[in-house]
């Protein structure tokens, strides 16, 4: 099992692009999440999905978009790049119910907007 | 969720026991306590968990006091490849979809 997989590790953006970031995970899980890491700093939920199909707004949502089209796929979306967004993301899953709080990790995406 | 405390930082001897502590005394009884870590530039790993009663795996053992105000991590024998960020997190289980992540505490393992 690759476990969760995020696509791709490093970005470099200008400020008004746009671009996806991918996470994969191979184990079957409900739940996905996408974090932001900035430096000195712990993590911060941005969006998460709580089954194929739905979604919903964490502590950060503010200029990111989310889509989980498909149970294994969780998309995160920038429209419009800021420098403010630059940060490391990481996307996570678990299993429905008592124990979601178990969250398995990627190996994270840094982006870099100029 | 509850609010954690934890050192900002710590040394531990290469071979010994790393001892971590956390304060969270507004715990409230249906609320659990998570441990992960983050090793420099990787993503968080869970470790442990537990509501009341003590936990070990095969990673550690979680000590959380009778009253469950604190708890302890507890790795046996640290490694060198135990340095690492430490983060505990208390969560209300099922349905709360959110680990709240403090500043943690990063340990050093000396060698």
């Amino acid at each position: 099992n690759a476990g969760v997989t995020q696509t791709p590790k490093f970005r470099v953006l200008k400020t008004g692009q746009s671009m996806t970031l991918l996470c994969a995970q191979d184990m079957n899980h409900e739940y996905m999440y996408w974090y932001r890491q900035d430096p000195g700093m712990g993590l911060r939920l941005i969006h998460y999905s709580v089954g194929e199909g739905t979604t919903a707004k964490g502590e950060v949502p503010d200029g990111y978009n989310v889509s989980r089209l498909k149970k294994q796929n969780f998309l995160l979306g920038l429209e419009s790049a800021a420098p403010s967004q630059t940060s490391v993301y990481f996307c996570a899953s678990s299993d429905a119910g008592l124990g979601g709080e178990t969250q398995y990790f990627g190996p994270g995406t840094r982006l870099l907007v100029l | 969720d509850a609010k954690t405390t934890q050192p900002p930082s710590m040394d531990c001897a290469e071979g010994r026991a790393a001892n971590l502590p956390c304060n969270h005394s507004t715990i409230s009884g249906n609320e659990y306590v998570y441990w992960y870590r983050q090793i420099h530039s990787q993503g968080p790993q869970y470790i442990i968990h537990g509501l009341k009663n003590n936990e070990t795996n095969e990673m550690a053992s979680l000590i959380i006091t009778e009253d469950r105000k604190s708890s302890t991590l507890i790795l046996p024998h640290a490694t060198l490849r135990d340095t690492a960020v430490y983060y505990c997190i208390v969560t209300s289980g099922a349905g709360s979809y959110q680990l709240t992540f403090g500043k943690g505490t990063k340990l050093s393992v000396i060698p």
